[in-house]
């Protein structure tokens, strides 16, 4: 079957420090990846996505690049922000033809940024 | 930009009692799918529909039936609750993308309590 996996937090920064939240996924086939971020009490939002090998997705200072060979999906930040404190979720869908399979997420990263 | 509603917001139920939660996807969107997010955990997918036929199928108890309306809204209709079944239900909608994927977009959730 398809999983996800991630590093697990609570992940606690000082503000402007790197960010790095691993994931790593298997799928029975060639999956689009995802991370969403959820604010306490919100829903997710869509913070970046690829399609395929090699692609980088940003967003907001946030990148991720698609690496099939080693099956990573890593979510990465230069300068950490208070506002960037939230649950990170790494995800993959399949598309198998009339609308994509439902998505398989991570347990979620929680990270913290101290001033 | 619209977004995903869904509704009722917050939902207190009985023991055996039975729920009904509706989700309006936003608009030109053919796809509906419904999560299920547990306290501290990762949201978990119960069913998809695409163009109001069922599209994917995940962890959705026998208790829980959903379907999709002409009209592209979806209701989740959710009988004889268990504790258990205390959760936020998410609706996600989304569409084919000219690069040819599907970029799931969720609504606020309804925190559903069962008493």
């Amino acid at each position: 079957g398809n999983s996800v996996t991630q590093m697990e937090g609570p992940v606690t920064l000082s503000e402007e420090a790197f960010l790095t939240i691993n994931c790593t996924y298997t799928a029975t086939g060639y999956p689009s990846l995802f991370w969403y971020v959820q604010y306490p009490g919100e829903g997710l939002q869509l913070l970046l996505k690829a399609t395929k090998a090699d692609d980088k997705g940003s967003n907001k200072g946030f990148e991720a690049t698609y690496r099939k060979e080693t099956t990573s999906f890593h979510l990465e930040k230069g300068s950490v922000q208070v506002s960037d404190s939230a649950v990170y979720f790494c995800a993959l869908s399949l598309y198998s033809g009339g609308g994509a399979d439902g998505l398989t997420f991570g347990k979620g990263t929680h990270l913290i940024i101290q001033p | 930009a619209a977004g995903v509603i869904q509704s009722p917001r917050h939902l207190i139920k009985e023991k055996r009692e039975t729920a009904t939660l509706k989700c309006y996807p936003i608009p030109r969107h053919d796809t509906v799918y419904w999560y299920q997010q547990g306290p501290g955990q990762d949201p978990q997918f119960l069913i998809s529909f695409y163009e109001k036929m069922q599209s994917d199928k995940g962890s959705i108890p026998d208790r829980f039936s959903a379907q999709q309306f002409s009209d592209y809204h979806s209701e989740l209709n959710m009988s004889s609750l268990e504790l258990g079944d205390s959760a936020l239900y998410f609706c996600a909608s989304s569409s084919f993308t000219s690069l040819g994927t599907y970029e799931q977009y969720f609504g606020p959730g309804t925190r559903l309590t069962v008493t």
